[in-house]
């Protein structure tokens, strides 16, 4: 079935450090593919997204690339700031019956220390 | 605009005892809901999905279920609560006419059996 698998946490970085969340994903036909983030306390938000290949998201900073030739969704930021410690929620969904749902990958927790 | 909203923040029971915990959406009409549970360490777990009044899916068998009394309500429900059911459950609906596509989710509820 389909599935996300994301790098296991947690990332500690200090601040202005760059970012690199991995994601791939495993679906059958063309998935959506979203990154939420999850600060602590509170429910998810979602953070960017892409709906085909080569698409980019992009919000406050961070950034994904759809590539369907390594069936991977990084994500990536430049210069992080203590504001984006959070967990990463990769997720995939597809409108296929029940599989029509969010599949999410176990998330990644980010530490950034001033 | 749309908003979610979840009952209540937290809540703490003993082992055995019922459980209730409301979801309301508003300024939208026939949304998908779904809830999902958050336990410590893990990644998100679906639970239910609703695609309609009275209409459920189960994905986890277990000692919870879901109910759809109204269009833009969803409740989820135990008789006797487990220990293993503590947790962080988070409400999400996403635009009907099909499943799949982005979802938007609730503040979440901390739910601690004792």
């Amino acid at each position: 079935g389909d599935s996300v698998t994301q790098m296991e946490g947690p990332v500690t970085l200090s601040e202005e450090a760059c970012l690199t969340i991995n994601c791939t994903y495993t679906a059958t036909g063309y998935p959506s593919l979203f990154w939420y983030v999850q600060y602590p306390g509170e429910g998810l938000q979602l953070l960017l997204k892409a709906t085909k290949a080569d698409d980019k998201g992009s919000n406050k900073g961070f950034e994904a690339t759809y590539r369907k030739e390594t069936t991977s969704f990084h994500l990536e930021k430049g210069s992080v700031q203590v504001s984006d410690s959070a967990v990463y929620f990769c997720a995939l969904t597809t409108t296929r019956g029940s599989q029509g749902n969010l599949i999410f990958g176990k998330g990644t927790k980010l530490s950034v220390k001033p | 605009s749309q908003t979610i909203h979840q009952w209540p923040a937290t809540l703490v029971q003993p082992v055995g005892s019922p459980l209730s915990l409301e979801c309301t959406v508003e300024g939208t009409s026939n949304p998908n809901l779904y809830w999902y549970r958050q336990a410590a360490g893990r990644g998100l777990q679906l639970l239910f999905y609703s695609v309609g009044i009275g209409q459920i899916s189960s994905e986890v068998p277990q000692n919870l279920s879901a109910s759809r009394p109204q269009d833009r309500q969803f409740i989820l429900s135990s008789k006797k609560l487990l220990l293993s059911d503590s947790g962080f459950y988070l409400c999400a609906w996403s635009p009907g006419a099909g499943l799949g596509g982005q979802q938007y989710f609730g503040p979440g509820t901390r739910l601690t059996v004792t």
